[in-house]
């Protein structure tokens, strides 16, 4: 089976600083995706990660892919209060199953 | 455009009574996929389907769940007698697939909660 790894599992940040989640899987694997979850709530897409190499960036917070790696890392600049969330990134291999990691939890603080 | 629609948003159970989900996927949209989560845990895959027919159900339970999509209606997570372990989260998503890659759309969940 597919593991998905998630590194820290909590995170607490001073607003205004820069911090990276990373995210590690144990097979080959093009598709990426990053989802933000609030308390209670269902997931949002963030982004899709297609190819090795790929970064993408919305706002304060940037996306990247290396599949040679098998890592992903979801890059947080300049942070604020409202990116307090639970970040969950998930790995697509057969086109049938997803594989979610263990989720970061993100605290940002004052 | 709705999005992917569930209901109940939460359901409330005792131990023995059969629970039923329930999943509108986005409009155009023909493949639903049921997770579940525990609190503070990630997402698990649980099934994934198309209409009429079941793609992959390696995920769940042998015994007390089934899931369906008919051709007409919702998609349908059904847990018979359940357990307190059965109380989670369960999201389903309907998948997209109209680009190359196949990027999936949540819908809000169903909390059960078993007493």
């Amino acid at each position: 089976e597919l593991k998905v790894e998630q590194n820290p599992l909590f995170l607490s940040m001073q607003e205004g600083k820069n911090y990276t989640i990373y995210c590690n899987y144990s097979t080959t694997s093009d598709r990426l995706y990053w989802y933000r979850q609030d308390p209670g709530k269902s997931l949002e897409s963030l982004f899709v990660l297609l190819s090795n190499g790929a970064v993408k960036q919305e706002g304060r917070l940037m996306a990247s892919l290396d599949t040679k790696a098998r890592l992903s890392t979801l890059h947080i600049t300049a942070a604020v209060h409202d990116l307090s969330a639970t970040y969950f990134c998930a790995v697509d291999s057969t086109g049938n199953q997803f594989y979610f990691g263990t989720g970061t939890s993100l605290t940002v603080i004052p | 455009n709705a999005g992917v629609m569930q209901n109940p948003r939460h359901l409330v159970r005792r131990r023995g009574q059969e629970a039923r989900l329930r999943c509108s996927p986005m409009k155009g949209h023909s493949h639903v996929y049921w997770y579940r989560q525990l609190p503070e845990e990630g997402l698990k895959f649980m099934v994934y389907l198309q209409k009429e027919n079941i793609i992959d159900e390696s995920g769940m339970p042998k015994e007390r769940f089934s899931a369906e999509f008919p051709k007409e209606g919702p998609s349908i997570l059904r847990i018979q007698q359940v357990v307190r372990g059965d109380s989670a989260a369960y999201f389903c998503a309907s998948l997209a697939g109209t680009s190359g890659y196949n990027e999936q759309f949540f819908g809000p969940g169903t909390r059960l909660t078993v007493l």
